[in-house]
């Protein structure tokens, strides 16, 4: 089973509001990520999380903060977004992220649109 | 450090058609190459992967192989459908790296 899922899978919030995105997945990886996708582009990282460690964070705003309660969920918490935010938000997971060329598997995706 | 280029889109192509999408990499490394598709509103799927010289991926009818004298990992596929309308993108992890370093993605539409 390769399957990552992500809630919800549309989202809609105000540029107060505070809201959380979801991964999980059960195929006993120890590495998951954060991406954010926009129209006709590739993903682009923003988290990576390694043995529930934060390994790579590139450089994204703090309205964005991720949290890894355990090896098979990943969150994304969102607070004071701005619109220019609005994307396909891409989770991905796999082995342990420590040697370098892994699979990642993605999930479905949360499409986000911030008013 | 690290790039992927893949062939500009958009591919347009009949149904029956053959089809080859151009990915070549740049890497420190020696990296593992894979092909992800993404269908219309949807997540990213894992096509194919190779992970060493002259290694050849496949699923679906598509195929790739890996070349390390060209640097190279197209797609091909020999008689494409409809629902083979896509975006494709390449992209290679490198030893070490924790990223993976996408090229810009092709669409594909295959018509009736």
């Amino acid at each position: 089973d390769t399957e990552v899922t992500q809630t919800p899978k549309h989202l809609v919030m105000g540029m107060t509001n505070k809201k959380s995105l979801k991964c999980e997945q059960h195929m006993g990886h120890r590495a998951m990520y954060w991406y954010k996708q926009k129209a006709k582009k590739p993903p682009e990282l923003m988290f990576v999380y390694s043995y529930e460690k934060l390994s790579i964070n590139e450089s994204v705003p703090s309205r964005f903060s991720p949290e890894c309660p355990n090896s098979s969920l990943l969150n994304l918490h969102l607070h004071a977004l701005q619109p220019e935010d609005s994307a396909l938000y891409l989770c991905a997971s796999s082995q342990d992220g420590t040697g370098g060329r892994e699979t990642q598997y993605f999930g479905p995706g949360t499409r986000l649109l911030v008013l | 450090g690290d790039s992927v280029t893949q062939m500009e889109g958009p591919v347009t192509l009949s149904e029956e058609a053959f089809l080859t999408i151009n990915c070549t990499y740049t890497a420190t490394g020696y990296p593992s190459l894979f092909w992800y598709v993404q269908y219309p509103g949807e997540g990213l799927q894992l096509l194919l992967k190779a992970t060493k010289a002259d290694d050849k991926g496949s699923n679906k009818g598509f195929e790739a192989t890996y070349r390390k004298e060209t640097t190279s990992f197209h797609l091909e596929k020999g008689s494409v459908q409809v629902s083979d309308s896509a975006v494709y993108f390449c992209a290679l992890s490198d030893q070490g790296a924790q990223k993976l370093v996408f090229g810009q993605g092709t669409r594909l539409t295959i018509n009736p």
